[in-house]
């Protein structure tokens, strides 16, 4: 594709749900990264993944977040027990070694109720 | 870890005026500073970065200079317009484009016509 697509754009839960969000880089990037941004805030790392490993998962914030990129390409996080704290733009990024630059999908505006 | 912070939280300027922003970050084995630009329902989009082996880079009309000493990188538009008006990230790596930014709080820049 032509650059990062993520799907739903929005999705709408219940406190103690459990939510998938699902990323597509553009193809041939190797680095792929997720992102929490939350209203007024800029982007803060969650995790970093180098084909199909986890290179930093430091920004994960607790044990219900989790996030796997099987194939070296698409990317799902997966939050358990969702939290109203856990409302936010949920953004992914992906990146090749040449072109040394983080270009960034639209965005899942996941909402906590 | 990592922190970057950015001051004001708002700017206005007049059409044709030059804007600035400037960014601190408070760990000196950062080595690369993106800024990005954000517009509404968007995600975040590279408009210029640098690196810590030179002091400028400019590209038309957006520049940006970094102080290693001061530990403070800053964003130049010059000849504003008001498609320039939207949201404005910087953000710190200590490895590199291809690892985690950290981001500051961003900067609301509006263009008046």
């Amino acid at each position: 594709g032509a650059g990062v697509s993520q799907t739903p754009s929005n999705k709408v839960t219940e406190k103690g749900k459990y939510v998938e969000l699902r990323c597509d880089p553009i193809s041939g990037h190797t680095a792929l990264y997720w992102y929490r941004q939350s209203l007024g805030q800029g982007p803060e790392f969650l995790i970093y993944f180098q084909g199909t490993g986890a290179a930093d998962d430091s920004g994960l914030p607790n044990d219900r977040f989790f996030a796997v990129r099987p194939e070296g390409s698409v990317s799902t996080l997966k939050i358990q027990r969702t939290e109203r704290g856990d409302s936010a733009v949920y953004l992914c990024a992906s990146s090749s070694t040449y072109l040394d630059e983080q270009f960034f999908g639209p965005g899942t505006r996941l909402t906590v109720l | 870890g990592e922190n970057v912070e950015q001051h004001p939280s708002t700017l206005s300027v007049q059409e044709g005026d030059s804007a600035v922003i400037k960014c601190t970050y408070s760990d000196s084995a950062s080595n690369y500073f993106p800024w990005y630009k954000q517009e509404l329902g968007k995600g975040p989009q590279l408009i210029i970065d640098i690196r810590s082996n030179v002091g400028e880079k400019k590209d038309q009309r957006i520049a940006v200079t970094l102080n290693k000493t001061a530990k403070h990188f800053s964003l130049h538009i010059t000849e504003t317009q008001p498609e320039d008006s939207a949201v404005y990230f910087c953000a710190a790596s200590s490895y590199g484009a291809n690892s985690k930014l950290t981001f500051g709080k961003g900067i609301t820049l509006s263009v008046r016509p």
